[in-house]
């Protein structure tokens, strides 16, 4: 398995540009979510998913937009994107809500200008 | 509301060094708590997970208690190897609830 995966890797967009970080797991994981890495703030829940065609807000999900048609596949998409969306961003699956242990991928480092 | 409060860093250490990250939480009920480790450039993996109270976990050397009276799960290790700096978060997860709260993560730093 090849766990969760993210691409792109790298990133970077001048304020305004829209582009999609991309998110898969091939864990048939029910649960998905999106966190965001800034200094000193530990992770803050973007968005997540409890299954497919179901998607929730989390704590700072102003400026992203996410959808969840397959199981397997939880893009974030930034609209237009601000500096204030400088950070790293990790997606995670776990089985299901209930469950307790998660998987992260090893993240998108976004720059912008 | 639930939240996670763990100790600034950086932390910086000799080698073989005592280790200790402090760890409280607050939570309604009996949560689940976990630490992660995140490895320079790489996403955050499992280190340890407690389901309930007087819970010990340990894994690669490092071990945490579940303590519900004083509501902690300080992170330890015996002696620090060359291997191990990255940067530690402490977490937890109520039974009734989705999310995984995570505290603002320690770096753990060993002099050359």
């Amino acid at each position: 398995n090849a766990g969760v995966t993210q691409t792109p890797k790298f990133q970077v967009l001048k304020t305004g540009q829209s582009m999609t970080l991309q998110c898969a797991q091939d864990m048939n994981h029910e649960y998905m979510s999106w966190y965001r890495q800034d200094p000193g703030m530990g992770l803050r829940l973007i968005h997540y998913s409890v299954g497919a065609g179901i998607t929730d807000q989390g704590e700072v999900p102003n400026g992203y937009n996410v959808s969840r048609s397959t199981t397997e596949d939880f893009p974030l998409r930034l609209l237009s994107a601000a500096p204030s969306q400088t950070s790293v961003y990790f997606c995670a699956s776990r089985m299901t809500v209930a469950t307790d242990t998660q998987y992260f991928g090893p993240g998108t480092r976004l720059t912008v200008l | 509301g639930n939240s996670v409060t763990q100790m600034e860093g950086p932390v910086t250490l000799s080698e073989e060094a005592f280790l200790t990250i402090n760890c409280t939480y607050t939570a309604t009920g009996y949560p689940s708590l976990f630490w992660y480790v995140q490895y320079p450039g790489e996403g955050l993996q499992l280190l340890l997970k407690a389901t309930k109270a007087d819970d010990k976990e340990s894994n690669k050397g490092f071990e945490a208690t579940y303590r519900k009276e004083t509501t902690s799960f300080h992170l330890e290790k015996g002696s620090v190897q060359v291997s191990d700096p990255a940067v530690y978060f402490c977490a937890l997860k109520d039974s009734s609830a989705s999310k995984i709260i995570f505290g603002s993560g320690t770096r753990l730093s060993i002099r050359p």
